[in-house]
């Protein structure tokens, strides 16, 4: 099983800012299988970011995905308010399909 | 626009079953696979099960193995999830969510319904 380890858990930052929130594979991930989500409180998750790299649809391109084999990054380039919440990564290259355990931006 | 909504959320004794539902619609359900992940209070997401477009393949995670079951119906869009043998560490909000392909390869998460809160306690 792959374990993925986010960082940091809490991410204090103002809007306008740059965040940059990592995730960390235990072993290689097959193809760059990795996505991000983000939550709000009492919210299903959202899918930002797919194959490392690719945006979601809808998704502002202040968001991007970067990183390959352990190692995976988001950055959110200006944080707006909106994009206060908790940010998890997902690998699904290889089964058990396993998720990080989130990053929280807080203001 | 797609929609999933779960539906068979509630509180079950240890040792009990439900059946969870989703209704799927804004898509054709059939060509894609579909999944369940849950999310116990305060903790992160944890993928339950995957299942391919037609039906033929399917996927557990350990922790729910021998014990949850997921199945379809295409002709009504909607997806299952049984759960027997139930546990306290089984409590937790039930997301279904649309994969964005017919197999069980592509096993991210496009679009998830609202969650369906089972709560297993005595």
């Amino acid at each position: 099983e792959i374990v993925l380890t986010q960082s940091p858990g809490t991410l204090s930052l103002s809007p306008g800012e740059r965040a940059t929130l990592s995730c960390r594979a235990s072993q290689s991930v097959n193809s760059s299988y990795l996505a991000w989500y983000q939550q709000k409180p009492g919210q299903a998750p959202r899918l930002l970011i797919y194959a490392a790299s690719n945006r979601a649809t809808g998704i502002p391109d202040r968001f991007s995905g970067s990183g390959s084999g352990t190692d995976f990054t988001l950055t959110i380039s200006r944080l707006e308010p909106e994009d206060f919440a908790v940010y998890s990564c997902q690998q699904y290259g290889s089964s058990p399909l396993t998720f990080g355990g989130g990053t929280k931006v807080e203001i | 626009e797609v929609q999933l909504l779960e539906s068979g959320g509630g509180l079950v004794q240890p040792g009990g079953s439900l059946r969870l539902s989703c209704a799927a619609s804004g898509f054709t359900f059939s060509s894609y696979a579909m999944s369940w992940v849950r999310q116990a209070p305060g903790k992160g997401l944890e993928w339950v099960s995957i299942l391919s477009g037609i039906g033929g393949t399917t996927f557990y995670a350990d922790s729910v193995k021998g014990r949850f079951t997921i199945s379809r119906d295409n002709s009504k869009n909607t997806l299952f999830l049984q759960m027997n043998s139930l546990g306290v560490d089984d409590t937790a909000v039930y997301y279904c969510a649309k994969n964005p392909g017919y197999s069980t390869s592509r096993g991210y998460f496009e679009y998830w319904g609202q969650g369906a809160l089972v709560t297993v306690s005595s």
